[in-house]
């Protein structure tokens, strides 16, 4: 059964301090890996899309990577505005289904 | 991007009752999505809804709770019926582009049922 998996499920990190979140895939030929954010109380916010290994693609301290299994996305430098839910989707293999995980709870304290 | 409203905001809903959920975007879109968020749960496809033909619903979905209409190229409503506390959810609509594949996202209906 194609799925992604998130992790880790929370994350808190101090203003400043960088680090990564995961988004690991077992679909049978990924036709786009993507990345929003999800303020409480609102709708997710498209980041990025991904389609093949290698790719990246960047925004601001926001950096989204992905490899054959799994998809990065790398936090430079955070700052407690980036406070929110991280989500990964794929695409299904009808077009514009989106088949999300579970998301990745982001807090930056000052 | 396409600006994206639903109406209405919240409600707080009566077992039983019904709520129709309306998404309005500003601009003409090929495709027009509805989910599912349950309380601490990430989002689940409930249906696509297709201009001028029936909806293609997920597995789980059915149309007799959750009859979808697209009258247009910028307008659908999405009804949840008969309800019960367990579809107390914050329900969003999205839209794609035939090419673009990038989705965007309503701000959400926020639906307690009590």
């Amino acid at each position: 059964e194609d799925q992604v998996t998130q992790s880790p499920e929370a994350l808190r990190l101090q203003e400043g301090e960088s680090s990564s979140l995961n988004c690991s895939y077992t679909v049978s030929g990924l036709r786009g890996l993507f990345w929003y954010r999800q303020d409480p109380g609102k709708g997710p916010e498209f980041l990025f899309t991904l389609y093949s290994a290698g790719e990246e693609k960047e925004k601001e301290r926001l950096k989204a990577t992905l490899t054959k299994k799994e998809s990065f996305l790398h936090i430079t430098a955070p700052k407690p505005e980036d406070s929110a839910t991280y989500l990964c989707a794929h695409r299904g293999s009808t077009l514009g289904r989106l088949y999300f995980g579970r998301g990745t709870q982001l807090t930056v304290w000052p | 991007s396409a600006v994206i409203s639903q109406k209405p905001s919240r409600d707080i809903c009566q077992r039983g009752t019904s709520l129709t959920i309306q998404c309005q975007v500003d601009s003409q879109v090929t495709m027009m999505f509805w989910y599912r968020q349950q309380p601490g749960q990430s989002l689940t496809l409930i249906a696509t809804a297709n201009q001028g033909s029936e909806a293609t619903y997920e597995s789980g979905f059915v149309i007799d709770k959750f009859p979808i209409s697209r009258p247009n190229l910028t307008f659908s409503t999405l009804t949840v019926s008969n309800m019960s506390p367990e579809d107390s959810s914050i329900y969003l609509c999205s839209v794609a582009e035939e090419r673009a594949y990038e989705q965007y996202f309503g701000p959400g209906t926020r639906l307690t049922v009590t």
